[in-house]
């Protein structure tokens, strides 16, 4: 119940193009999900996050869609550029005080040029 | 204003040997976290402390110790090494007031022979 299921493992996709990411979760309690990117050698960062009361957030070429009713959310990279190849990790938690995150196992993109 | 700074950003250990890993933040966050991070399995969470004085044991804990020295400081303790516990280790700060994000350090990669 407290996974977080993420796919694919691994992206490949060309200059230009859009790039999906998918995750799926069970625990009707999580009411945060974003997303963080990791750079080869650096910790994960802050992407993009939204709640379950939206169905959509944009900024930039990112998009989170959100749909609570199949509890499953998916983060979209429009334009895909080499500088975004990386690790994409999904992650949900809920206010529990201890602001746990439970994360995907991550989806390694890599984008041609 | 640094972050979130993990000592030491490499290490190699031979089986059995102990070793602290340290972690401070200087965001005046309430709460920190211990991940390790293996191929394929995502970042999962070791120990945490959702404020100063209190820890308390996550997904993986086993073979390993924290100490919540401060409110800027958590250190990660391995007793006694051995070759499953050879990973990259992420330390984490967050606090709800300031925001859902967490923070995190760039990474201690530990080899255990």
């Amino acid at each position: 119940q407290q996974q977080v299921k993420q796919s694919p493992q691994s992206l490949i996709v060309q200059k230009g193009g859009i790039s999906i990411i998918n995750c799926a979760y069970e625990n009707t309690a999580f009411d945060y999900f974003p997303w963080y990117q990791q750079f080869p050698g650096k910790g994960p960062a802050l992407l993009i996050a939204i709640r379950p009361d939206v169905s959509e957030k944009k900024e930039g070429r990112f998009t989170i869609s959100f749909n609570k009713s199949a509890k499953q959310f998916s983060l979209h990279i429009m334009d895909s550029q080499p500088g975004d190849s990386a690790t994409y990790f999904c992650a949900a938690s809920w206010d529990s005080g201890t602001y746990k995150y439970i994360f995907g196992t991550g989806t390694r993109l890599k984008v041609l040029a | 204003n640094a972050g979130v700074t993990q000592t030491p950003k490499f290490q190699v250990l031979k089986t059995g040997q102990s070793m602290t890993l340290q972690c401070a933040q200087d965001m005046n966050h309430n709460s920190m976290y211990w991940y390790r991070q293996d191929p394929g399995m995502g970042l999962r969470l070791i120990y945490y402390s959702a404020s100063e004085g209190t820890t308390d044991k996550g997904e993986v804990p086993n073979g390993y110790n924290v100490s919540r020295l401060n409110k800027r400081e958590f250190s990660l303790r391995l007793e006694s090494a051995a070759p499953s516990q050879t990973s990259v280790y992420f330390c984490a700060s967050f606090d709800r007031a300031l925001g859902n994000i967490q923070y995190f350090g760039a990474g201690t990669r530990l080899s255990v022979l």
